[in-house]
């Protein structure tokens, strides 16, 4: 069963806004992940925080962990419309074995 | 590197043929994850080899699937009989993991193989 539930399920935005998405899971873990999906492709590995960081960056991208509340939430800022696609949050188990998606949250950009 | 490499990309078949699909993970990787991903469950893993060894194989869906891994530059997936519920886009993934303890962190997704099965 799937761990990690984002929210929201879809959102729909105009070029340059910022994108927040979040992400919940339910057991310990080692650490999560944020991937990108898009139409028709395979999953890309974006941004790994780890459960003893609170919030990490990478370009665009802001990425925040609240181990207390077992979330996370992924920031896009100045979203382009090349941002269109659905993004995973993966949480990896304390016992460092597999990851448990989320169902993904279907993020639109708009020119 | 050419990433990793699925075939095919897509495959129409019937109920109750045999399906087989292909992975080959990147070089030097030394796991190996399949997942299966449908609108209405999402991404579920199926199995994970390390090291060419079956690991966790409690995602498989039933003994009609089974999968392989008999070298590390190579993995299957097979299903046998189809059936119309397990058309899906199926994924490998392989990621590399230093030594014993250490923790596995990104995986990398091939293409994937869409499936009907009709």
């Amino acid at each position: 069963s799937q761990q990690g539930e984002e929210d929201p399920q879809a959102l729909s935005i105009q070029e340059g806004e910022n994108a927040t998405m979040n992400c919940s899971y339910k057991t310990s873990i080692n650490n999560l992940q944020w991937y990108r999906q898009n139409s028709g492709r395979g999953l890309v590995h974006l941004i790994l925080i780890r459960s003893n960081e609170r919030e990490k960056h990478s370009g665009r991208l802001r990425v925040t962990l609240d181990t207390s509340k077992k979330s996370s939430s992924l920031l896009i800022t100045a979203s382009r419309a090349a941002d269109t696609a659905s993004y995973f949050c993966a949480s990896m188990n304390s016992g460092y074995s597999t990851l448990t998606f989320g169902k993904g949250t279907m993020l639109l950009v708009s020119p | 590197d050419a990433g990793v490499i699925q075939s095919p990309r897509h495959e129409v078949t019937e109920m109750g043929q045999e399906v087989t699909l292909r992975c080959k993970p990147i070089s030097g990787h030394n796991s190996l994850f399949w997942y299966r991903q449908t609108m209405m469950r999402g991404l579920e893993l199926l199995i994970y080899f390390n090291n060419n060894v079956p690991i966790d194989d409690s995602g498989m869906p039933e003994d009609r699937f089974s999968a392989k891994m008999p070298n590390a530059s190579f993995s299957t997936l097979k299903i046998q009989p189809s059936e119309p519920r397990d058309s899906a886009v199926y994924f490998c993934a392989s990621s590399f993991v230093p030594g014993q303890g250490a923790t596995r962190e990104t995986q990398y997704f091939g293409p994937g193989t869409r499936l009907l099965v009709l």
